[in-house]
């Protein structure tokens, strides 16, 4: 099957400026993550879809970031304005359903790493 | 507060020796535990999870609840082992359910 695809693979913005990214999840797959990768630092969740509507966006900075999935597949993750420690990998991943304990494995896409000079 | 510790951000040893690498936890419940593996220019995936007490490509991990550990371990290195491993966490419930954090991440090189 195919996996997580993610575009661009890689962008370099100034600060102040706008990016956005895509992801299409694994077929199938109703939840949808979101992760942001600082380097030296392990994937930290930023926003989780349940197929379209957000299950959990607790660690989003609101004010600068934004997510949609509007048809319950692919998701388009954006920042506006970006600042210089936005500068990470995202990381898109899918899975089947969260609710079912033998199902939890979460499929990661290749990533974009932003760079924000 | 869910938290994964790796203290070790750097391992290595040779090929054919042990390999243990730590990972401790806090989680007021019961949680799933998991190991995250990514080689070099792919994409990370999952190793094992505890709850399926499988070995993968010889390593296992075994859940200790009274330590709040979830060590991972393989008896005889290998150099394709040579990766970077990640710990992580699942909550069992409410907004935790199926949410993964991880740890730092443990580079492991493994010398020929």
């Amino acid at each position: 099957e195919a996996g997580v695809a993610q575009s661009p693979r890689y962008k370099i913005i100034e600060k102040r400026q706008s990016v956005a990214f895509w992801c299409n999840p694994i077929s199938g797959h109703a939840t949808l993550y979101w992760y942001q990768q600082i380097l030296g630092q392990g994937p930290k969740l930023l926003i989780q879809f349940q197929n379209n509507g957000v299950v959990d966006d607790s660690q989003l900075p609101k004010d600068r970031f934004s997510a949609e999935r509007l048809k319950g597949v692919d998701s388009t993750l954006k920042i506006q304005p970006a600042k210089l420690e936005d500068s990470a990998v995202y990381l898109c991943a899918s899975s089947l359903k969260p609710s079912d304990r033998d199902r939890y494995e979460q499929y990661f896409g290749p990533g974009t790493r932003l760079t924000v000079t | 507060a869910q938290r994964v510790t790796q203290p070790e951000k750097l391992l290595s040893v040779f090929k054919g020796a042990p390999v243990e690498l730590k990972c401790n936890y806090s989680y007021s419940g019961s949680p799933e535990l998991f190991w995250y593996v990514q080689y070099s220019r792919q994409r990370l995936q999952l190793l094992l999870r505890h709850i399926s007490r499988e070995s993968i490509k010889g390593f296992t991990a075994d859940l200790n609840k009274g330590e709040t550990s979830f060590h991972l371990k393989k008896p005889f290195a290998q150099e394709e082992d040579s990766a970077m491993y990640y710990c992580a966490l699942s909550g069992s419930r409410g907004s935790t359910l199926g949410r993964l954090y991880f740890g730092r991440g443990t580079q492991l090189t493994v010398w020929p």
